[in-house]
């Protein structure tokens, strides 16, 4: 079946460094690749997401590229701020049958002033 | 605008009692899910449902039922909760074409 495997947190970093959140996939056919935030307390919600090969998603600062040989989406931001700070999960959907999605274990961002 | 919309957003039950965590959305989709998330586990499958009148099992099913006798609504029902129960339940929906949309979440709690 399905999954999706991101790096395990806590990262922490301080404010300005250079993040990169790893994820791989498993998945046959052509899913659409997503990165989600959760803010504590809140639910998840979409942060970028990429629907086809070597398609870049992008939002807030950060960016992924589906990347269909390595199976890989890994987020990068070039400069974190406090308010970053937040668990972030790595997710795929499949483009057929009951498109449910397969989230990664989410990765905790810590940023320090 | 109102997206996914859950109700109680926490609660406490003793052991043995039954409950219907309550999710809604405005969106016309027809794909909804409910997840549960423990901490440092992820997201886990409960129960989905691809349109109106249709359910199926996800990956942790026992100890819960749905329905879904509209678009709009998935409730999840508790039965004879147990202490291994105690998470945080996220409904979700989604169109073929969109990302999946979530609830604020229940934090649901039994002693």
């Amino acid at each position: 079946g399905d999954s999706v495997t991101q790096m395990e947190g806590p990262v922490t970093l301080s404010e300005e460094a250079f993040l990169t959140i790893n994820c791989t996939y498993t998945a046959t056919g052509y899913p659409s690749l997503f990165w989600y935030v959760q803010y504590p307390g809140e639910g998840l919600q979409l942060l970028l997401k990429a629907t086809k090969a070597d398609d870049k998603g992008s939002n807030k600062g950060f960016e992924a590229t589906y990347r269909k040989e390595t199976t890989s989406f890994h987020l990068e931001k070039g400069s974190v701020q406090v308010s970053d700070s937040a668990v972030y999960f790595c997710a795929l959907r499949p483009t057929g049958g009951s498109y449910i999605p397969t989230f990664g274990r989410g990765t905790s961002l810590i940023v320090h002033p | 605008n109102a997206g996914v919309t859950q109700t109680p957003k926490f609660r406490i039950l003793k052991i043995g009692q039954s409950m219907t965590l309550q999710c809604t959305q405005d969106m016309n989709h027809n794909y909804m899910y409910w997840y549960r998330q423990d901490p440092g586990m992820g997201l886990k499958l409960i129960y989905y449902s691809v349109g109106a009148g249709i359910t199926d099992k996800g990956e942790v099913p026992n100890g819960y039922n749905v329905s879904r006798s509209t678009t709009e609504d998935f409730p999840l029902r508790l039965e004879l909760a147990a202490p291994s129960q105690t998470s945080v339940y996220f409904c979700a929906s989604l169109t073929a074409n969109t990302e999946a949309f979530f609830g604020q979440g229940t934090r649901l709690t039994v002693v």
